[in-house]
């Protein structure tokens, strides 16, 4: 069973504060990592798909790392509107259903 | 381009009461698509998934269905709701790869 789990399940940072989250994954046969960042009460946004280990990815204070068994998500002097929860998500296997595991995401709190 | 409409936005029903959301894809053609529904504090758990019209995989048994009658309209329904089933209830489509995720809709069950 595909299984992923987010660290820290909470954040807060002083603006400015760079730091990273993390996203460790267990799957037969990663198709891709994906990213995405939820502002309550709204659908989640895509920020990154990731496929291969080595790769990165990166956007404006975000930057997205993978390895064989985790992700990392960097943020780079972090400033309030980026508070939100940041979800990871796995698509694994050789189906045409494309379905995706998702973790329980870590809420990210940028103080002023 | 692809676009993603989902209602209503908020919803507040009774115990014992049907349900029905609705959600249509605009701008693609035979998307995968999907229902999760979301807890407080909590991951995206998937509800159902469609390759097709008529075609509907559920991978957690519980109160609700789904059904795909256009080829670009997903619907989720209950015929009688229970408390546990207040959530967050999230429709995507895939084509290549990637979710987009509809707004959602909040489901409160009283």
């Amino acid at each position: 069973e595909d299984q992923v789990t987010q660290s820290p399940e909470a954040l807060r940072l002083q603006e400015g504060e760079s730091s990273s989250l993390n996203c460790s994954y267990t799957v037969s046969g990663l198709r891709g990592l994906f990213w995405y960042r939820q502002d309550p009460g709204k659908g989640p946004e895509f920020l990154f798909t990731l496929y291969s280990a080595g790769e990165e990815k990166e956007k404006e204070r975000l930057k997205a790392t993978l390895t064989k068994k985790e992700s990392f998500l960097h943020i780079t002097a972090p400033k309030p509107e980026d508070s939100a929860t940041y979800l990871c998500a796995v698509q694994a296997g050789s189906g045409s259903a494309r379905q995706l595991t998702f973790g329980s995401g870590t809420q990210l709190t940028v103080l002023p | 381009s692809q676009t993603i409409h989902q209602w209503p936005a908020t919803l507040v029903q009774p115990v014992g009461s049907p349900l029905s959301l609705e959600c249509t894809v605009e701008g693609t053609s035979n998307p995968n698509l999907y229902w999760y529904r979301q807890a407080a504090g909590r991951g995206l758990q998937l509800l159902f998934y469609s390759v097709g019209i008529g075609q509907i995989s559920s991978e957690v048994p519980q109160n609700l269905s789904a059904s795909r009658p256009q080829d670009r309209q997903f619907i989720l329904s209950s015929k009688k709701l229970l408390l546990s089933d207040s959530g967050f209830y999230l429709c995507a489509w895939s084509l290549r790869g990637g979710y987009t995720f509809g707004s959602g809709t909040r489901l409160t069950v009283v």
